[in-house]
């Protein structure tokens, strides 16, 4: 059964990079029917859709992070990265990764998620 | 960016009650509308994809409809594991968002 778990570091200076990994287990990441996406999730904002990026190296970024915001895939260690970079407190949330297409391709919603990794902004 | 708005945004209810959550779309997102269920420290969990379609192991209580600008979930019978968060999204446009949520409560 495949799953993903989030990694990173859990405390990120301001004006600094944000970086963390999803690992992806019982399963391979390589695939042409689904996407793989980062959201995140704070009591201001809620839930926040941070992009999606496809194996083949395809992304698709919110507008209001795209000027610092990298993705990326390294499907040898099954793994898919962010980076968001020039934080500040306002980026503290919990992460998560997800997939969205399903097993199949056929399910437009993420329909697999990680635990979440709450990274905080701070000083 | 498409705003979606849910109502109510708290729900005090009880077990066995039928529960109707609606969310509201700035525009038309065609049925491109998921639900999902979120308890505290965990993921959410997808419920409902296609506005109505129930995803896979969700149980038969949950249903959604509508399409367009209008959608409503549906908890028939109300069971303890229910009282959560729910969350709405649409995907039919980037970028994607959420409703802010409704949290059910026990009363």
């Amino acid at each position: 059964q495949l799953q993903v778990q989030e990694s990173g570091p859990r405390l990120v200076k301001p004006s600094e990079t944000l970086s963390l990994i999803c690992t992806a287990s019982g399963g391979s990441i390589r695939s042409s029917i689904y996407y793989w996406g980062w959201i995140r999730q704070s009591p201001e904002k809620g839930l926040e859709w941070i992009g999606n990026l496809y194996y083949g190296g395809t992304t698709y970024y919110n507008p209001s992070l795209k000027s610092r915001l990298a993705m990326s895939v390294d499907s040898s260690k099954n793994q898919f990265s962010l980076q968001l970079r020039s934080v500040t407190a306002a980026d503290t949330a919990v992460y998560y990764c997800a997939r969205q297409g399903g097993e199949q391709g056929d399910i437009d919603a993420f329909d697999l998620w990680g635990q979440g990794t709450l990274v905080t902004v701070s000083s | 960016d498409i705003q979606l708005t849910q109502s109510p945004s708290f729900l005090s209810t009880s077990i066995g009650d039928r529960v109707t959550i609606t969310c509201r779309a700035s525009q038309g997102i065609s049925s491109d509308l998921a639900w999902y269920q979120q308890k505290p420290g965990k993921a959410p969990k997808l419920l409902i994809y296609y506005a109505s379609t129930l995803q896979s192991g969700v149980p038969s209580r949950f249903s959604g409809s509508g399409s367009g600008t209008e959608f409503t979930l549906t908890i028939s019978s109300l069971q303890p594991g229910d009282f959560a968060t729910y969350f709405c999204q649409q995907l039919n446009y980037y970028p994607y968002t959420f409703g802010q949520g409704t949290k059910l409560e026990i009363k």
